[in-house]
């Protein structure tokens, strides 16, 4: 089944603690991109990734890291969480080229104290 | 900064009314527009995708619409059902440097009463 996973769904960390929320697709997907979701801002792109090494900065990056070593996996980086970036993230993917689907996963619920 | 527009914000209807909302985005360097249903604690679902300026997509009881010269993009729904109520999610790419940068608008929430 074409999906995108990511891990953890619900995570409650503590404030400077570093963590990794993973993201992984199994469509052979180019394009990958991170967001996270605040009431009233909507959807905010974090960071994206057009292919493997290739990775560039979306509307919120600051606080946050990525990389992509491989074509599959995305994963986001909190190097020192603080309480502002407590907040529903999604990982998305699709085929590069304007007129593809854009697949996201189920999100991850994070909250940092 | 490019900015999407979402209106209304919020919309109230009766099972069987049809209904439309919009989205505007910045008319030049267009890429895609997407549209997104999304529920509460799920993830976005894909509704339609729409790249040339004129495109007409539908999906069952979901159409819409794309004006790329002037910006603008309709979602309508025909004869709404409860299941529909969800947010309604548009996103915008620019053809240029960033071509991977997705903007969303905030989204219109749709409560469709039996």
């Amino acid at each position: 089944e074409a999906q995108v996973t990511q891990n953890p769904r619900y995570l409650i960390t503590v404030t400077g603690k570093k963590l990794t929320v993973t993201c992984s697709q199994n469509m052979n997907h180019e394009y990958m991109s991170w967001y996270r979701q605040d009431p009233g801002l909507g959807l905010r792109q974090i960071y994206y990734s057009m292919n493997v090494e290739v990775t560039d900065k979306g509307d919120v990056p600051e606080g946050y890291k990525v990389s992509r070593k491989e074509k599959r996996n995305f994963p986001l980086i909190l190097e020192s969480p603080s309480p502002n970036q407590t907040s529903l993230y999604f990982c998305a993917s699709s085929f590069s080229g304007p007129g593809n689907t854009i697949y996201f996963g189920e999100g991850s619920w994070l909250t940092v104290v | 900064i490019l900015n999407v527009e979402q209106s209304p914000q919020s919309l109230h209807v009766q099972e069987g009314d049809s209904t439309n909302f919009t989205c505007s985005f910045p008319s030049s360097n267009f890429y895609a527009l997407h549209w997104y249903r999304w529920e509460t604690a799920k993830s976005p679902e894909a509704l339609f995708v729409m790249t040339l300026n004129g495109d007409e997509k539908k999906k069952g009881r979901i159409s819409a619409t794309l004006n790329t010269k002037e910006g603008y993009s309709y979602l309508y729904i025909k004869g709404s059902q409860p299941e529909d109520s969800a947010t309604y999610l548009c996103a915008f790419r620019n053809y240029g440097g960033s071509q991977g940068n997705l903007i969303f608008g905030k989204g219109t929430k749709l409560s469709v009463k039996p």
